[in-house]
């Protein structure tokens, strides 16, 4: 099965910084890569679907890159609401493994 | 509004048995694969099942493969999944969705809010 490996897994930044978490997986996957954003208490929130594509609704600060094994989510300025924890997902076909997140809080 | 909603959790003995009901509204459910999730208290997210929209495909996570059975009725826009032999470590927040889409798709990567299953004797 592939694996999904995110890096850190945890993160600690200041308003504004630009902030970088990277997800690796053991095979190519393409581009069927999503994030998912989860606040404390909540329930995961997706935020950008094929690798790149940011959801309707979700700020610009938001991005995704990244094809085949390597793939990146950037906030480019870093707000106060953004504290959460921020998981990968792969979804070409099951099983449908997730990263095992990455804790973004502030400094 | 679209929504899933699960149903069916609570505190079971191990060994015991549940089923998890999804039930889903304001979109056409048949059109897609769902999934079953689950979050242990302070932990990551697990995929535990998934189930294709005719039910031709469904697959198991390893930790819940022969106590798991995952099921759906699109009559009822409805996605079970009888869990069985029950373990302490099958304890977490089990929530249902459907998968990110490949294209724009406002109807995809929709969640519910998730029930709580509670193996403890």
């Amino acid at each position: 099965d592939i694996q999904m490996t995110q890096s850190p897994s945890s993160l600690s930044a200041s308003v504004g910084d630009r902030v970088t978490i990277t997800c690796r997986a053991s095979q190519a996957i393409s581009n069927f890569l999503a994030w998912y954003q989860q606040k404390p208490g909540r329930v995961p929130n997706l935020l950008i679907y094929a690798a790149s594509t940011l959801q309707a609704g979700v700020p610009s600060r938001f991005s995704g890159s990244g094809s085949g094994t390597d793939f990146t989510l950037t906030i480019s300025s870093l707000q106060p609401e953004d504290v959460a924890t921020y998981y990968c997902q792969k979804y070409n076909s099951a099983p449908y493994a997730f990263g095992q997140g990455t804790k973004l809080e502030i400094k | 509004e679209m929504q899933l909603v699960e149903s069916g959790g609570g505190l079971v003995k191990p060994g015991g048995s549940l089923r998890l009901s999804c039930a889903g509204s304001g979109f056409t459910f048949s059109r897609y694969s769902i999934i079953w999730v689950r979050q242990a208290p302070g932990k990551g997210l697990e995929w535990v099942s998934s189930i294709s929209t005719s039910s031709s495909y469904m697959n198991y996570a390893d930790s819940v493969r022969g106590r798991f059975t995952i099921s759906r009725d699109n009559a009822k826009n409805s996605v079970y999944l009888q869990m069985n032999s029950l373990r302490a470590e099958d304890t977490a927040v089990y929530y249902c969705a459907n998968l990110a889409p490949v294209n724009f798709d406002p109807q995809a990567g929709l969640w519910g809010q998730g029930t709580l299953v509670t193996v403890s004797s």
